[in-house]
């Protein structure tokens, strides 16, 4: 089981440029949760996603941020046009609902914006 | 409704000495409390957890003390080690639903030798 994969590790994108993060969830899972975590600040919930679908994007900003979970494939977190504010890391998370046990979560994805 | 209000900020410990980090929450439909800690350069990992129908779970050095009636909880790392120095989030969350696991700010927890 090689747990909750997370690329890039770390990315570093020109103002106004576009980021892709890419998450692929511990086997068996379906529920993936992103977080962002600015530095010295705790984790902020952007987005939880099921398969094909967006439970709760009540984190996510409303402009230029956007998640999708493919039926096949990774999760991905897109921020159009970046800015220096988005700099931060990403943290992607899964979970099988049936263990109750809380979340795994990937090594994150270090966003830098030049 | 949805906080969880995490305390101290930072830590200092003597090593083989007591870490008390506390935490509070509000909303009376949490019913999972799960601590992460957390190293420099790496996602969080979950170090223990508790459900509110016992007051304390015990793994090794690590304690979660839960106090239903006063909403509150706080993990305790006896006999601290300098390894263990790293943040640490304490968290919440409600089975009614989904799982969206809310998290407190952090505590950085540094222990001397």
């Amino acid at each position: 089981n090689a747990g909750v994969m997370q690329n890039p590790r770390h990315l570093v994108r020109r103002r106004g440029q576009e980021a892709r993060l890419r998450c692929s969830p511990m086997k068996g899972h379906s529920h993936v949760y992103w977080y962002r975590q600015l530095p010295e600040e705790g984790l902020k919930f952007m987005v939880y996603l099921q398969k094909e679908n967006i439970i709760d994007e009540s984190g996510m900003p409303k402009e230029r941020f956007s998640a999708e979970f493919p039926k096949e494939g990774p999760s991905i977190l897109r921020i159009q046009q970046v800015v220096r504010g988005d700099s931060a890391a990403y943290f992607c998370a899964s979970a099988d609902r049936g263990e109750g046990n809380g979340y795994t979560f990937g090594s994150g994805t270090r966003l830098t914006v030049v | 409704q949805q906080q969880v209000k995490q305390s101290p900020q930072s830590l200092i410990v003597q090593k083989g000495g007591i870490s008390i980090i506390n935490c509070a929450y509000e909303n009376t439909a949490f019913d999972y409390f799960p601590w992460y800690q957390q190293f420099p350069g790496k996602g969080p990992a979950l170090l223990i957890a508790i459900r509110p129908d016992v007051s304390e779970k015990k793994e090794g050095r690590f304690t979660i003390s839960f106090n239903k009636s006063a909403k509150q909880f706080s993990l305790h790392i006896m006999d601290s080690q300098p390894g263990d120095s790293a943040t640490y989030f304490c968290a919440a969350s409600s089975s009614g639903g989904y799982q969206k696991v809310t998290f407190g700010t952090g505590t950085k927890l540094q222990v001397i030798p």
